[in-house]
């Protein structure tokens, strides 16, 4: 059974970098195929994509937010860590790490957000 | 960047409705879509992965269709608990994009 649990500060001052830390059982982010990403949602707003690491520690960032973020893996805790500089208050949410792995399918792999965890929520303010 | 576009933001239906929700890519992006849904104060739900594919678990009411730039979600009668929001998004290569999500409402 794969888990997920998000962890981190519930409060940030604005201009802080905020550290978040995804830890996960049930896989491992090692084998081929494996993903897990970040996504957040601002109060009564949409989801909002921010970031992707593979088992072979290629990434991708939010093209809005690639500047400010950084993702990374310790395979040997099961953790990936989101770090977001130069906090403002619209970074209010709640943040949500996600597991996908890699599906054959005719001849290509397609991914999707299979297991999630509940969601940390952080504020921004002074 | 890709671009994903959901249509309508909102709708009203009644329990036993059909519903249909698209969404479209601003290029082409082959099958490399997934679709969730996600109720108040709780985290999405992976509803279907490759455009079409349904996720385990997942109701056989729900279903997929689309390739390229044009992909629709269809609940073929809605029931209570499908009252949610929903959300396509792009799962491939660059930056993995939602939609700005339907929230399907009671009508």
């Amino acid at each position: 059974q794969i888990t997920l649990k998000e962890s981190g500060p519930t409060l940030v001052t604005p201009t802080q970098t905020l550290t978040l830390t995804c830890t996960f059982s049930g896989f491992s982010l090692t084998n081929n195929g494996e993903a897990v990403s970040w996504v957040r949602q601002s109060p009564g707003k949409a989801l909002e994509w921010l970031a992707l690491i593979y088992w072979d520690d290629d990434d991708r960032y939010s093209p809005s937010l690639n500047n400010r973020l950084t993702i990374t893996k310790d395979t040997s805790k099961n953790q990936v860590v989101l770090t977001l500089t130069n906090t403002d208050p619209v970074d209010t949410g709640t943040y949500y790490c996600a597991h996908s792995v890699g599906v054959a399918v005719r001849g290509f792999y397609y991914h999707g957000l299979g297991v999630w965890g509940r969601g940390t929520t952080v504020t921004v303010s002074s | 960047d890709i671009r994903m576009t959901q249509s309508p933001s909102s709708l009203s239906a009644s329990v036993g409705d059909r519903v249909t929700i698209t969404c479209r890519a601003s290029q082409s992006i082959g099958a490399h879509l997934s679709w969730y849904q996600q109720r108040p104060g709780k985290a999405p739900d992976l509803l279907i992965f490759a455009a079409s594919l349904l996720h385990g678990g997942v109701p056989p009411r729900f279903s997929g269709s689309g390739s390229g730039t044009e992909f629709s979600l269809t609940i073929s009668s809605l029931q209570p608990e499908d009252f949610a929001t929903y959300y396509c998004q792009y799962t491939h290569n660059s930056a993995w994009m939602f939609g700005q999500g339907t929230k399907v409402e009671v009508k």
